[in-house]
């Protein structure tokens, strides 16, 4: 299957900074991604989803202004957590899908967990 | 709004067993795709199979196959000869062919964990 990954994989940072995820596709063309958050034993929420070159679609509930998502290109979407807080801190996984019928599937990144002090 | 539910939240199968875990969901559409996503301890997403709701044959891959009913709105997966690096949460997942507002992501259940004892 397709390759996404994601850095860093983990990141520790101070409370009120600003943490950049990356998410990139590295085999193939991800006209759409999809950012997912996770907390501890449960399943994945979905945040927003983006496409390229356009505005991302945020969840019902989800602050468009704290999680700053950019679909710049074709291989590489980034999920900003601005002035982060202790009850941001989760595990994030991006997941990248292309347009072709071979890369139709859904691929997921192996996630980054934030923690924030 | 489509539901997908899993009632089973632990699972557990002897070494070389067969398990079955559970997956309902709940849609109008008729076109749609399942799917069986494993998460080990890593929390890498897997995809173990999938199943177009069009196909009547269930599909299958090695020791994994489902029993897709779809009048009944059921997706039961089946874990044959089970081994102990099949330990991992397990997320039946239902994705709309319909690419309106919801862009066809996923829509996941809460997961099942499923323990492997050799």
């Amino acid at each position: 299957g397709a390759v996404v990954s994601q850095h860093p994989s983990w990141v520790i940072c101070k409370s009120g900074t600003s943490v950049k995820i990356e998410c990139r596709s590295l085999d193939f063309q991800a006209t759409t991604m999809f950012w997912y958050r996770q907390f501890p034993k449960q399943s994945l929420m979905l945040m927003a989803t983006s496409n390229e070159g356009s505005k991302a679609t945020y969840e019902q509930g989800v602050e468009k202004d704290k999680f700053l998502i950019n679909h710049a290109s074709l291989t590489l979407s980034t999920l900003t957590v601005t002035s982060a807080h202790p009850e941001d801190s989760s595990f994030y996984i991006c997941s990248a899908r292309g347009s072709s019928v071979l890369n139709n599937e859904q691929f997921f990144g192996p996630g980054t967990r934030l923690t924030v002090l | 709004a489509q539901t997908v539910t899993q009632s089973q939240p632990e699972m557990s199968v002897q070494e070389a067993e067969t398990v079955t875990l559970s997956c309902t969901y709940d849609t109008s559409e008729s076109d749609y795709y399942l799917f069986w996503y494993k998460q080990p301890p890593s929390r890498q997403m897997i995809l173990v199979i999938r199943q177009e709701a069009y196909k009547q044959q269930n599909a299958t891959e090695n020791r994994f196959s489902v029993n897709f009913q779809k009048a009944a709105k059921s997706f039961s997966l089946k874990i044959s000869d089970s081994q102990l690096g099949d330990a991992a949460m397990y997320f039946c997942a239902y994705r709309s062919l319909e690419y309106g507002g919801s862009q066809g992501n996923l829509i996941f259940g809460k997961g099942t964990k499923l323990s492997v004892k050799p």
